[in-house]
Formats: structure tokens, sequence, C-alpha cells
């Protein structure tokens, strides 16, 4: 079975920490996403990569960063956690633009 | 820019009814649009999808939805709803041929009474 594999489901971290949030998926996508959920705010798409080492920006890029060394493998990186990152972290990746995207089951965050 | 609309925050039905749920986008082309249910604590898993063809499209779970051009929506149905439905549903609109990213809406959380 397909997947897309989320290291943490649960991260506890402190202000000012530095944090790394892991996805890696075994399809051979080359796009991955990753987005934060909130509550009443829905998905928010915060970085997507097309391919190894590229990336852009998605709506609410602010105080994260991206790195993506390998095809399989998309890190989302918290350069200085605050408490307003806390929130459910979900990554996913396409291939086929007819196939919409899998994801994974979610890292929820909680900064303090 | 696409966009979508999911105009219900929360809808609350009985076992057994049917059920409706509302999807309006914004998207200059023929739009893929897919419907995806999230279990508590958990990722979301795909319904169904579409991106040509038969309008009415048919899911897993018993889900179907029906892609209609002149009003720009893309309804979730179900014709009993069971206990375990009760979930959070997305609709979600991505460009025709590109396997870039996909716009969601806010979601639709469900309850289903006994």
């Amino acid at each position: 079975d397909v997947k897309v594999t989320q290291s943490s489901r649960y991260l506890v971290k402190r202000t000012g920490e530095k944090v790394f949030l892991e996805c890696v998926q075994d399809m051979d996508h080359e796009n991955m996403f990753w987005y934060r959920q909130d509550p009443g705010l829905g998905l928010r798409l915060i970085y997507f990569s097309y391919d190894v080492k590229m990336k852009e920006k998605g709506d609410i890029p602010e105080g994260y960063s991206v790195s993506r060394e390998k095809k399989e493998r998309f890190s989302l990186i918290l350069e200085s956690a605050s408490t307003n990152q806390t929130s459910m972290y979900l990554c996913a990746s396409r291939g086929d633009s007819r196939a919409g995207y899998t994801f994974g089951s979610g890292t929820r965050l909680t900064v303090v | 820019a696409q966009s979508v609309t999911q105009p219900d925050i929360h809808i609350t039905v009985s076992e057994g009814a049917s059920l409706e749920l509302r999807c309006n986008y914004s998207y200059g082309a023929t739009p893929y649009l897919f419907w995806y249910v999230q279990s508590p604590g958990q990722g979301l898993q795909l319904l169904l999808k579409y991106f040509s063809g038969d309008t009415l499209v048919q899911g897993i779970k018993g889900f179907e939805a029906e892609f209609k051009r002149s009003q720009s929506s893309f309804n979730l149905r179900k014709p009993s709803v069971h206990w375990s439905d009760a979930a959070e549903y997305f609709c979600a609109v991505g460009a025709s041929g590109s396997a870039r990213q996909l716009t969601f809406g806010s979601g639709t959380q469900l309850t289903v009474l006994p």
C-alpha cells in the first residue's frame, strides 16, 4: 500500500526551539506539500516542492523553511518555534494530476 | 486564482437520512475537483474525484458527487448516512492538467445522530 509517512504524530516543543517535521513518501511522486490545519481556517499551504532541491512558497511561509534533498523526503523546519505555530501539520504528495493528494496522518505540534 | 467555498460549517443529520454537502468553486477553465474526508486526529482520505467525462462520479463508502458547470458546484451526496460517516469533509480544486497544489475549502463538520 502506498504511503506518506510523517515521523511524529505528536510533538511538544519549547518556544525558540528549532523544530524539524519529516515526511517520506514511497510513491516516487515529484510534488510534495506541507499544510497546516487550524479550526475554522481549513488547510493552508505553507510550502511545496515540485522537484528535488526545488521549493515554492505557499500562502503562509513566514516562520517556516523546507528542505528537499531527496525525492522521497520533504522536511518542514520551524526556525524558532512560537506558540502561534501550535497546529496540526499535514504532509501530502502528488504524482499524476488526476490522482489528487495522498496525505500523511499528520503531526500535532504544541509549542509551549 | 482558484478558490473553493463550503458554505456549511456544520451539518447534523440522523442516521439513515440522506446527506448533501455543498461545494462551490471558482476557476477559469474546467477544474479538477476532489472530496476528502478526515476522521478526528487523522490525515485526509480521498473520497472521489472529477476531471472529465460523466458529471456524476462515484466514490468510496457509498458517496457520490455531481459536477454542475453552470452552477460552479460539486456537491457531495449519500443516500443513507451511517454513524461512521461522522467526520470533517473537504472539497478541493486543482488546475486541469497540473499536478501542482490543490486549493481546499474550509471544511464541513458532519454530526450523525443515532
